[in-house]
């Protein structure tokens, strides 16, 4: 597996209050994006980056905002969380025109009280 | 705006019964990527079918990308335990973005 790293894996909080995501990722890919997985929605589309602080929305990026400051590292922050983000964040790297496939960090569980 | 429907949502088959799944694009794709997520853990790439009516396999996995370049499936013969697991299809539109559908869980009957 491509060197993806999610922290923190598992976060339990409450509505209001501002969390983080962490991706860091060792392959150098260019390409950085933040899925969303929900029951009966599959994997949707946040946020992603084509490059050091270059970012764009995805399909469901109300509520989220991004960041980029190294090609390594790319963070998801909540500002005010609500219970409706309680889910299972993805990271992953890629490029797509090039090798074609997205590699997967192992996910990050977010419990919004 | 661009969708990728799935079908079906689960699969429940005995051991040893053949597995299908479906996507459906309501505009014409770039290429269709095929995802195997485990219980309890993440998307993992299988294939990439960029041709139009293109099949390709992997042992018991037929893959198959429609003339439209508008929809695809994933057929499994055969199936076995290790088979478990969440499988998306995952459009590309011609953009460095990826759609995915609302994947098909698979459950084995042993």
């Amino acid at each position: 597996d491509a060197g993806i790293t999610q922290s923190p894996r598992h976060k339990v909080t409450e509505t209001g209050t501002p969390v983080t995501l962490r991706c860091h990722q060792t392959e150098n890919h260019r390409y950085m994006y933040w899925y969303r997985q929900d029951p009966g929605h599959g994997l949707r589309l946040i946020h992603y980056s084509y490059g050091v602080k270059d970012t764009d929305k995805g399909e469901v990026s109300d509520g989220y905002s991004v960041s980029r400051s190294k090609t390594e590292d790319f963070l998801l922050t909540l500002e005010s969380a609500t219970s409706s983000q309680t889910s299972v964040y993805f990271c992953a790297t890629g490029q797509l025109t090039n090798t074609g496939e997205l590699f997967f960090g192992e996910g990050s569980r977010l419990t919004v009280l | 705006g661009q969708q990728v429907m799935q079908i079906p949502q689960y699969q429940h088959v005995q051991e040893g019964e053949d597995f299908t799944t479906y996507c459906n694009s309501s505009t014409t794709l770039s290429n269709i990527q095929w995802y195997k997520q485990r219980p309890g853990g993440h998307p993992v790439f299988l294939i990439q079918l960029v041709k139009s009516g293109e099949v390709k396999k992997q042992k018991r996995l037929t893959f198959q990308f429609g003339e439209a370049k508008k929809n695809s499936s994933l057929h499994i013969t055969a199936t076995q335990t290790t088979d478990v697991g969440t499988y998306f299809c995952a459009g590309n539109f011609g953009n460095e973005k990826l759609t995915f559908g609302t994947g098909t869980r698979l459950t084995i009957i042993p």
